[in-house]
């Protein structure tokens, strides 16, 4: 069955970037959405962005100045980069597969799949 | 507006029936989806609509919708149910994502 893996630095300093990259095994990152979504300590979820295995993009608002979503088919893989951290971004950061589905003539977005999660902490 | 508005907390007792609500403008077009996160867990989808549950879901676990409230409704609570559950929707116009802050259910 499709797991999916969260990589990357566990610690990153503030004003710096944060970079993650969900690996994709068991299935192919084709025909899909996939979203990054985080949870701050003790908070609840934060949606964070998703992105079309073609490359189209649809990112949060609140941080939409700072994320950037990027899909690589080749690689089976697709990734994250935050920018300009502080510690308000101190979270486990999740990756999911998002399938996109019709009911009732409207249609959804929802996480199927997600991986175990990564905690990255913004310190110096 | 696209948020989300959910209980912080609820309760029930083992074996009877416990209902999750959760609030905002989207839900008056759109069902919420739904999902189960344990202590140190990834969430877990649960449902969408009124019975759409992946498989390894139990059909004690069910969906409704009215006006701008949607549930989930659990018949029968198990103590493995007990969990954070947060609902998900979309604003119409942009695609945006959005969750609500999440309810605590204990079973007691």
């Amino acid at each position: 069955q499709v797991q999916l893996q969260e990589s990357g630095p566990g610690l990153v300093k503030p004003s710096e970037t944060l970079s993650l990259t969900c690996t994709v095994s068991g299935g192919s990152i084709t025909g899909y959405y996939w979203s990054w979504i985080r949870q701050p300590p003790g908070k609840g979820l934060e949606w964070i962005a998703y992105v079309y295995y073609t490359g189209t993009t649809n990112y949060n608002p609140s941080l939409r100045s700072r994320v950037t979503i990027s899909v690589d088919t080749s690689k089976n893989q697709f990734s994250l980069k935050l920018s300009s951290v502080t510690a308000a971004d101190t979270a486990v950061y999740y990756c999911a597969r998002t399938p996109k589905t019709t009911l009732n003539f409207n249609y959804y977005y929802y996480m199927d799949v997600w991986g175990k999660g990564t905690t990255v902490t913004v310190s110096s | 507006s696209s948020e989300l508005t959910q209980d912080p907390a609820v309760s029930v007792a083992l074996g009877q029936t416990v209902r999750i609500t959760c609030q905002g403008d989207s839900l008056t077009r759109y069902y919420a989806i739904w999902y189960q996160q344990k202590p140190g867990q990834a969430p877990v989808f649960v449902i969408y609509g009124k019975n759409n549950r992946p498989s390894g879901i139990p059909d004690r676990f069910s969906g409704s919708s009215s006006g701008n409230t949607a549930s989930l409704t659990i018949t029968g609570a198990q103590a493995e149910d007990e969990a954070d559950y947060y609902c998900n929707s979309r604003d119409s116009r942009t695609n945006h994502l959005v969750f609500g802050g999440g309810t605590k259910l204990t079973v007691l």
